[in-house]
């Protein structure tokens, strides 16, 4: 069965504290794996897409990367404005409906 | 400039009441989606229609009812409504460049749906 598991659940960094978020994914063929932002009472927004083992992908103190197994959203010198939930999906492999995962709540502090 | 927009954004309601959610996007995509997120903030796909016909439609209670009047609009309407139908409710829409679903999709702000 297709599946996308994030972890941690729940992050707390202080400022300036790099880490990174886990998106592992058991979906064969993977077709592209998207990482969004959503903060509280909004809609998800589009980060990152990538398709192949590899591949990477920044966007200001973001760094998206992909194995064949998982893949880690990178947050280097983070900002109190980095806050937000961080979610990863990926198209299953028979419908192609994207499976999101649970998220990972990054909180940090100034 | 709006990309996608969701009316209402709160929705306060009585169980067995029935009530609907609009949806529109000037993206110009041919594909729009109904997606529900639990408290737990899971995100998952309830139907999809690709111009203007039902291509996903997940086994949700048949209370639900998509209706999409062009590619630019996707409607929800939700008939005797239940304490497990609280939940957020966001819109989405996409290109549909390969047949499938692996176009980025481009959320609304959602609908915050509670039954009393």
């Amino acid at each position: 069965e297709d599946q996308v598991t994030q972890s941690p659940e729940a992050l707390r960094l202080q400022e300036g504290e790099s880490s990174s978020l886990n998106c592992s994914y058991t979906v064969s063929g993977l077709r592209g794996l998207f990482w969004y932002r959503q903060d509280p009472g909004k809609g998800p927004e589009f980060l990152f897409t990538l398709y192949s083992a590899g591949e990477e992908k920044e966007k200001e103190r973001l760094k998206a990367t992909l194995t064949k197994k998982e893949s880690f959203l990178h947050i280097t010198a983070p900002k109190p404005e980095d806050s937000a939930t961080y979610l990863c999906a990926a198209p299953g492999s028979n419908t192609g409906k994207l499976i999101f995962g649970q998220g990972t709540t990054l909180q940090v502090k100034p | 400039d709006t990309a996608v927009s969701q009316t209402p954004k709160y929705l306060v309601t009585q169980m067995g009441n029935d009530k609907s959610i609009k949806c529109e996007q000037n993206l110009g995509h041919d594909t729009m989606y109904w997606y529900k997120q639990d408290s737990k903030k899971f995100l998952k796909i309830m139907f999809s229609y690709n111009n203007k016909e039902l291509i996903i439609n997940e086994t949700v209670p048949n209370r639900f009812s998509p209706k999409s009047p062009d590619k630019a609009h996707l409607n929800l309407h939700i008939n005797s409504l239940e304490l497990g139908d609280s939940a957020v409710y966001f819109c989405a829409s996409s290109l549909w460049t390969s047949g499938d679903f692996t176009d980025t999709q481009y959320f609304g702000p959602g609908t915050r749906l509670t039954v009393l």
